[in-house]
């Protein structure tokens, strides 16, 4: 239990277009998902939080109209970089919480397997 | 804010070397620590949550302890395939929006 998936695993993309990227809880509700912006060698930087059904909450310095985060259900999250730029090439990571106390799964946050955008 | 420091940042072991991570933490109401283990180009998986002093929990060859001021992270005849970066990450916040705040992991590599 507590599988989280990331679609896509890697993206290349060109200067200015915009991508979106996938963060499913396959076996468990997730009322709260984050999202996280990793370097090469450092760690994990929380970009934002959002909750099921409302708006996300950003964490400082991180632009909210450059980094569309939605919450639609409590198995999907979507996080859209718009108009990339090669300063946004990073490594991209989702992780959700569950809900699902009586599966026994307590409150830790399970991550996805990352993606790889490269902005050319 | 929460600041969560993670000693050493590399450490090198022969297979069956036992050793410790150490990660130290200052928070005003520890909310939970956790360790995570992370593959090169993979996400972070889950190992353990601590929530008060004295706890200790294991699994195969990890055993993770907390104290009041830091955690440790015990490997014990490690294998090559525990070669990964650890992460240790306390949480903060109140009830609802609880997030994580992450140490800067301690790089394990364990040589046959």
């Amino acid at each position: 239990g507590a599988v989280v998936s990331q679609h896509p695993s890697r993206v290349i993309c060109k200067s200015g277009t915009s991508v979106k990227i996938e963060c499913r809880s396959l076996d468990f509700q997730a009322t709260t998902m984050f999202w996280y912006r990793q370097f090469p060698k450092q760690s994990l930087m929380l970009m934002a939080t959002s909750n099921e059904g409302s708006k996300a909450t950003y964490e400082q310095g991180v632009e909210k109209d450059k980094f569309l985060i939605n919450h639609a259900s409590l198995t999907l999250s979507t996080l859209t970089v718009t108009s990339a730029h090669p300063e946004d090439s990073s490594f991209y990571i989702c992780s959700a919480r569950g809900a699902d106390w009586t599966s026994g799964l307590g409150d830790e946050q399970f991550f996805g397997p990352g993606t790889r955008l490269t902005v050319l | 804010e929460d600041q969560v420091t993670q000693s050493p940042e590399a450490l090198r072991l022969q297979e069956g070397e036992s050793s410790s991570l150490n990660c130290s933490y200052t928070v005003s109401g520890l909310r939970g620590l956790f360790w995570y283990r992370q593959d090169p180009g993979k996400g972070p998986e889950f190992l353990f949550t601590l929530y008060s002093a004295g706890e200790e929990k294991e699994k195969e060859r990890l055993k993770a302890t907390l104290t009041k001021k830091e955690s440790f992270l015990h490997i014990t005849a490690p294998k090559p395939e525990d070669s990964a970066t650890y992460l240790c990450a306390v949480r903060e916040g109140d009830t609802g929006f609880q997030k994580l705040v992450f140490g800067t992991g301690t790089r394990l590599l364990v040589s046959p």
